[in-house]
């Protein structure tokens, strides 16, 4: 079965820097999507991206966040001044359709800010 | 909006014993019901999901899960787990229309002892 991949597998950086999460969706996939999932906690929806565009995101995707399909494969999500509470996985998805098809999770980044 | 509810944050089974793992959710629009699971250092997979028609669905791994409308219920379940079912197990709901995002339970973590 065709796979999300998603690089680094870890990823640790300082309180204030950037950091940029890279995934590879599946190639026929329309829509992508990053969830993060806090130790211990629910996974949280970030943001869905269709079209070139940011179709739907939650509250915590504030202006720190941001989301980029620079080429035809990639989709990255940027961090751009990590705080500790940011420290967690990070999912990506992708799926071929919108509201009845499934999500193909890559097997995250974990995220550690210090 | 919507939201889910897992009743319990951890089921211990003995192997080849049933187990049900308990889902609720809350939506004002119609939604489609999913179960997920994600095995140690890896994202997460569909198990099964709900769309319409008949209540009973049949997954992956022997996994079944029944919608319950007037209860507002899909409970996953399973005759004989195995070892290998060890995983943690997310409920999700997603809407028919109007949105992007699914979201996910706080899990389950299924624990089968030999």
């Amino acid at each position: 079965e065709p796979e999300v991949t998603q690089t680094p597998s870890h990823q640790v950086t300082q309180m204030g820097q950037e950091v940029i999460l890279r995934c590879v969706p599946i190639s026929n996939h329309l829509y992508f999507y990053w969830y993060r999932q806090i130790l211990g906690q629910k996974v949280e929806f970030l943001v869905s991206f269709y079209n070139n565009e940011i179709s739907e995101k939650s509250e915590i995707f504030d202006d720190q966040f941001s989301v980029e399909r620079p080429d035809g494969s990639n989709f990255t999500l940027k961090i751009r001044s990590t705080k500790l509470e940011d420290s967690a996985m990070y999912f990506c998805a992708s799926s071929r359709g919108k509201n009845n098809e499934k999500l193909f999770f890559g097997s995250g980044t974990q995220l550690s800010v210090l | 909006a919507q939201s889910v509810t897992q009743l319990d944050s951890q089921v211990p089974v003995f192997e080849e014993a049933p187990v049900e793992l308990r889902c609720n959710y809350s939506s004002s629009v119609s939604v489609y019901l999913f179960w997920y699971v994600q095995y140690p250092n890896q994202g997460l997979q569909l198990l099964l999901k709900y769309l319409s028609g008949s209540t009973l669905v049949k997954g992956i791994n022997g996994f079944e899960a029944e919608f319950n409308k007037s209860q507002t219920s899909f409970h996953l379940r399973k005759p004989s787990v195995h070892i290998s079912d060890t995983a943690e197990y997310f409920c999700a709901v997603r809407p028919y229309t109007g949105g992007f995002k699914t979201i996910f339970g706080a899990g389950t973590r299924l624990f089968v002892k030999a």
